[in-house]
């Protein structure tokens, strides 16, 4: 079965630092990655998606991932941090069959002034 | 722009009531889920549906039950509710996963 680990449930930056959020994945089949990001009271929002085209894929709000598969990693950054990032992100990957998504335990980022 | 939207943003009902949770979708999407989300846990899939009348079972489908008797709509039903079913419900559709899902804003259920 597909699984996703998100290194750090929380994770704290400065307004204007790097913002790195880890996701590894382990897929029986190539894998289709996801990152959503949820603001509070709110659904999930599609940041990003990987489906085997380039490997550095480029969101929304300035986010973008790098898929490497020899490090089975797919991992959010942006270079400068905004107060508005403040929400909870979540790595997804495609099941086999691509029926449905497995989504990670979630990340809250904090951004602090 | 997919709209899915579920009926109720917050819900509080009693220990043994059947719940009903409404999602409707307006882009004629094949494919919908129902997961909940814990603090801690993340998302966890209850049940999907992959066509009118279908269903298939997620990783967490106790205490739950689902009805899709139209393709917009797809209703999870907690049969008798109990407090450790307190928790948001998320709705989503698509009309293939490998390009992602259209979630709806929740439904935040407390049982008492």
């Amino acid at each position: 079965a597909q699984s996703v680990t998100q290194l750090g449930s929380h994770v704290s930056v400065s307004e204007g630092a790097l913002v790195l959020l880890r996701c590894n994945y382990s897929s029986s089949v190539p894998p289709y990655l996801f990152w959503y990001v949820q603001y509070p009271n709110q659904g999930l929002q599609l940041l990003l998606k990987y489906t085997s085209a380039a490997t550095l894929v480029k969101g929304i709000n300035g986010f973008e991932a790098e898929f490497k598969k020899s490090e089975t990693s797919f991992h959010l950054t942006k270079p400068s941090a905004h107060m508005s990032d403040a929400a909870e992100y979540f790595c997804a990957v495609a099941n086999s069959g691509y029926s449905t998504l497995t989504f990670g335990k979630g990340t809250m980022l904090l951004v602090s002034p | 722009d997919v709209k899915v939207t579920q009926s109720s943003r917050y819900l509080v009902k009693r220990t043994g009531e059947k719940v009903f949770l409404e999602c409707v979708q307006d882009m004629d999407h094949e494919n919908m889920f129902w997961y909940r989300q814990d603090p801690g846990l993340g998302l966890r899939l209850i049940y999907f549906s992959y066509d009118v009348k279908m269903k298939e079972k997620g990783d967490i489908p106790e205490g739950y039950s689902v009805s899709r008797e139209k393709k917009e709509r797809f209703s999870l039903i907690l049969e008798s509710a109990s407090t450790n079913q307190t928790s948001m419900y998320l709705c989503a559709s698509t009309r293939r996963t490998d390009i992602g899902y259209t979630f709806g804003s929740g439904t935040r259920l407390t049982v008492v």
